[in-house]
């Protein structure tokens, strides 16, 4: 069935650094959607892709969507403390019904201040 | 935050014994989700919901029953909870197929 995998498991940065987290289907994808976790928290929409080579930012966080649709990124600049948590890509794939996700196992990012 | 509750949000059961989750919502949303999130696997699938009465089974099903007798409750049911339900259960909520899905604050269930 489809996969998603996302690296890396864990990223330790220091305040103000850079932060990436990659994702990669196993199939095609309609659209990709990024979640974020805080500890001891509930996933919280953060975005949607869908268009082949889209990027998207928010403020610090900028987006994109591969062209094939099978892979995305998320990266942060300058890193603060407030983003700590884990990040999660979730894709649904071409062929689905009912909205249903298939989510990567998340990347955790701490932040040393 | 989306209105969406979840009920007990923490359990601690034996092995053996039957279980049963709520997850309310007050959005009329069409679409309910059942996950289970253990260290290392990410958030898993194990049933959802794209109407009253109308189920489906996800990545993870085997062990897990599903009910919706209106739109806005959906129950998971363990018949007989194994050490290996151990985990914390999330319900979601989207409007359409496509859309943002909202999470509720999730259930911590331990079985021994």
């Amino acid at each position: 069935g489809q996969q998603v995998m996302q690296i890396p498991q864990y990223q330790h940065v220091q305040e103000g650094e850079d932060f990436t987290t990659y994702c990669n289907s196993s199939t095609t994808l309609s659209n990709i959607q990024w979640y974020k976790q805080r500890p001891g928290g509930h996933p919280v929409f953060l975005i949607q892709l869908v268009k082949s080579g889209e990027v998207k930012k928010q403020k610090r966080l900028t987006f994109q969507f591969g062209e094939a649709k099978k892979n995305s990124s998320l990266h942060i600049t300058a890193t603060q403390t407030t983003d700590v948590g884990t990040y999660f890509c979730a894709g649904e794939g071409v062929d689905n019904q009912g909205g249903k996700l298939i989510f990567g196992q998340g990347t955790e990012l701490s932040v040393k201040p | 935050d989306a209105g969406i509750t979840q009920s007990p949000r923490h359990k601690v059961t034996e092995t053996g014994t039957p279980v049963t989750l709520r997850c309310h919502q007050t959005e009329n949303h069409r679409y309910m989700y059942w996950y289970r999130q253990d260290p290392g696997h990410g958030l898993r699938l194990i049933h959802y919901s794209y109407g009253v009465k109308d189920t489906d089974k996800g990545e993870v099903s085997d062990g897990y029953s599903v009910s919706r007798s209106k739109t806005e409750d959906f129950l998971l049911t363990l018949e007989s909870a194994t050490s290996s339900q151990t985990s914390v259960y999330f319900c979601a909520i989207s409007d359409i197929g496509s859309g943002t899905q909202y999470f509720g604050p999730g259930t911590r269930l331990t079985v021994l």
